[in-house]
């Protein structure tokens, strides 16, 4: 079965801090995807971006950085010098290859104070 | 251009109403979903269509109806709901249907509240 993890509820930083979210995910299938999405105050989910498990190079895209490790199960998303518009839920989520069922976190709430 | 749009926003029903929900994306995608959140959680499977046909039932309660007209429109059919059913509903798309995990683009949402 796939679960993931977000251990933190609510990170709150103040404007230009650096910023880490965790996500630990469980599975036992050898190729999936992984994903993080973006949901603001408005309500929709914007998509951040999505890895599959061959790839493990880490993504960098403006302000916003991404490190996958296997050998954790973890892929965690950082920004750095965080703006207000930050300030949103995140989700890490999880497909198994070939099924189009997300299993997500349960989110992490960033404020990013000026 | 990834863009669903899903009308109206806000939907305020009684309990003994008749509503629809309706979600159209313009991208090609050939799988279309249903989602339901509620407030502090994360969204949760309802439906999905593939190449028009219903693939996934997520065990949802049958006042919850959706149909999917042709590959562009997603609707959600409410009747006799729950107050315990406010909750936002999300629409999304992907590129392929059945065997793919392809990413997932979500619209705004339309906010329902159950009265």
């Amino acid at each position: 079965a796939q679960k993931v993890t977000q251990a933190q509820t609510e990170i709150s930083v103040v404007e230009k801090e650096d910023v880490t979210l965790d996500c630990v995910y469980e599975t036992r299938d050898t190729t999936y995807y992984l994903f993080w999405y973006k949901q603001p105050p408005s309500g929709e989910l914007v998509f951040l971006i999505r890895r599959n498990s061959f790839d493990e190079q880490n993504e960098i895209s403006g302000r916003y950085s991404w490190n996958f490790q296997k050998s954790t199960s973890s892929f965690n998303f950082t920004i750095t010098a965080s703006q207000v518009v930050d300030s949103a839920v995140y989700f890490c989520a999880q497909g198994a290859t070939g099924f189009q069922k997300l299993v997500f976190g349960t989110g992490t709430r960033l404020l990013v104070s000026p | 251009d990834t863009e669903v749009t899903q009308t109206p926003k806000h939907l305020v029903m009684g309990m003994t109403n008749k509503k629809s929900l309706k979600c159209e994306q313009h991208m090609g995608h050939r799988a279309m979903y249903w989602y339901k959140q509620k407030a502090k959680k994360p969204p949760e499977l309802m439906f999905v269509y593939s190449y028009e046909k219903l693939s996934i039932n997520e065990s949802v309660p049958s006042r919850f109806s959706p149909e999917c007209p042709n590959s562009s429109l997603l609707n959600l059919h409410l009747h006799a709901l729950q107050p315990e059913d406010s909750a936002l509903y999300l629409c999304a798309s992907s590129q392929e249907g059945t065997g793919r995990t392809d990413t997932q683009y979500f619209g705004p949402g339309t906010r329902l509240t159950v009265l």
